[in-house]
């Protein structure tokens, strides 16, 4: 079945860029989104179609897409950034499926 | 103000069957494909299935195919899942989401379904 790779976890100190990868083999040709989710609470979109930014999420959140990865940037990263992360695509097969990222503990300290 | 209530998750045993319901209001129910996703404790989030704004195609994971069943009744704005040979690798928290394009834009807060003897 369809998999997305993430790093398990990445550690910034506050003010610093925050980068976290998603690989996929179909992400050449399937949107990727981005989702945070902070302790005890539903998540949240963040990014969508690789780069787009839904409003009311701070500009310091940025997503990319390149080949077999996709990429969310947190430029300046705050306290308050602190979640877990997960990438979100389409199984490119025509199977409709969707699948999550293995997801990604972000630490601000 | 857009609202997903999910309800119906209690302790059920290997082999039970439960169903799930999701209340939506806020925003036209029928404009919206909608996707079930859960959450087992403490681990990452899984994808579970999706049924088009008119109920017309559904899609499941591997994992759950052939067991659950999604569906869907617009004129009650209400989306289903009917869970069925539950396991206890079913245990989790199960989210509704509204789904207007490609992103799962809206969520509920999840209700909790534990699979144990």
């Amino acid at each position: 079945s369809y998999e997305l790779t993430q790093p398990p976890s990445v550690s910034v100190s506050p003010g610093q860029t925050a980068r976290i990868t998603c690989s996929g083999d179909a992400l050449p040709k399937k949107y990727a989104y981005w989702y945070q989710q902070k302790s005890g609470q539903a998540p949240v979109l963040v990014i969508y179609e690789d780069s787009k930014r839904p409003s009311g999420i701070p500009e310091r959140f940025s997503g990319s897409s390149s080949g077999t990865m996709a990429t969310l940037t947190i430029s300046g990263a705050q306290v308050e950034d602190e979640a877990d992360y997960y990438c979100y695509s389409t199984d490119s097969s025509g199977n409709h499926r969707r699948v999550f990222g293995t997801g990604t503990k972000v630490t601000v300290l | 103000e857009v609202q997903l209530v999910e309800s119906g998750g209690v302790v059920v045993q290997p082999g039970g069957s439960l169903r799930l319901s999701c209340a939506a209001s806020g925003f036209t129910f029928d404009d919206y494909a909608m996707h079930w996703v859960r959450q087992a404790p403490g681990k990452g989030l899984e994808w579970v299935s999706l049924i088009s704004w008119d109920g017309g195609s559904t899609y499941y994971a591997d994992s759950v195919k052939g067991r659950f069943t999604i569906s869907r009744d617009n004129s009650k704005n209400s989306l289903y899942l009917q869970m069925n040979s539950l396991r206890a690798e079913d245990t989790a928290l199960y989210y509704c989401a509204s789904s207007a394009a490609g992103a799962l834009d809206y969520w509920g807060q999840g209700t909790l379904v534990t699979v144990s003897s």
